[in-house]
């Protein structure tokens, strides 16, 4: 089955420490979409990318970096600049630009400061 | 710049009643429109959407949602809910490249 696949579920980061969330589709779509899900905030834009080697900040980029070196992969690292890392991380794609196009989202990492 | 606004941030209904959750956006023009769905436990799923022609959308589950161009709104209506319908539901607006989520409403819906 197509589809996209976050890993881990869930991820537990120190202080002062990077971490990388894990985003593959194998529906053979051209854009990928990094979104950060708080609780009464819905999902802010972190990243995003049209086409393979290219991408563009988002909403909330800072403290964020992203890579699309291959069609099938926009993994997230989430930097020891990012402040408030805690949240819910949704990964998504769509043929395309968004204008026309619906998201497709994977099942979500949760990231947690220990 | 685009916003999405969802007033109702909790609603609890009995089954069988009727649904209508609210979504305004603030920028006119040409938009797409859209509203998904988020069942616990589940990623975020495409309920229906809106790009052009007739502003009564039907979706799955028996969702639909009216497209009020002078209203700026995309409501989403249910007449008789389930107590499969508990869910968290978002609407969405295009913006150039990007897409614009409200807030999210949370349904419960009790046997």
């Amino acid at each position: 089955d197509g589809g996209i696949t976050q890993s881990p579920k869930y991820l537990f980061r120190k202080e002062g420490q990077n971490v990388t969330l894990s985003c593959e589709q194998n529906l053979n779509h051209d854009a990928m979409y990094w979104y950060r899900q708080d609780p009464g905030q819905g999902l802010r834009l972190i990243y995003y990318s049209q086409i393979v080697n290219d991408f563009q900040k988002g909403d909330i980029a800072e403290g964020y970096s992203v890579s699309r070196e291959k069609k099938e992969s926009f993994p997230l690292t989430v930097t020891s600049a990012q402040k408030n890392p805690t949240a819910f991380y949704l990964c998504a794609s769509s043929f395309g630009t968004v204008g026309g196009q619906p998201q497709h989202f994977g099942d979500g990492t949760r990231l947690s400061i220990l | 710049a685009q916003s999405v606004s969802q007033h109702n941030h909790h609603v609890i209904l009995s089954e069988a009643a009727s649904l209508e959750l609210g979504c305004n956006y603030s920028y006119g023009g040409t938009v797409n429109l859209f509203w998904y769905v988020q069942y616990p436990g589940q990623h975020l799923q495409l309920l229906l959407k809106y790009f052009s022609g007739d502003p009564l959308v039907k979706g799955i589950k028996g969702f639909e949602a009216e497209f009020i161009k002078s209203k700026f709104s995309f409501n989403l209506r249910k007449p008789s809910v389930q107590w499969s319908d508990t869910a968290e539901y978002f609407c969405a607006v295009t913006s150039y490249d990007k897409l614009i989520f409200g807030t999210g409403t949370r349904l419960q819906v009790f046997p």
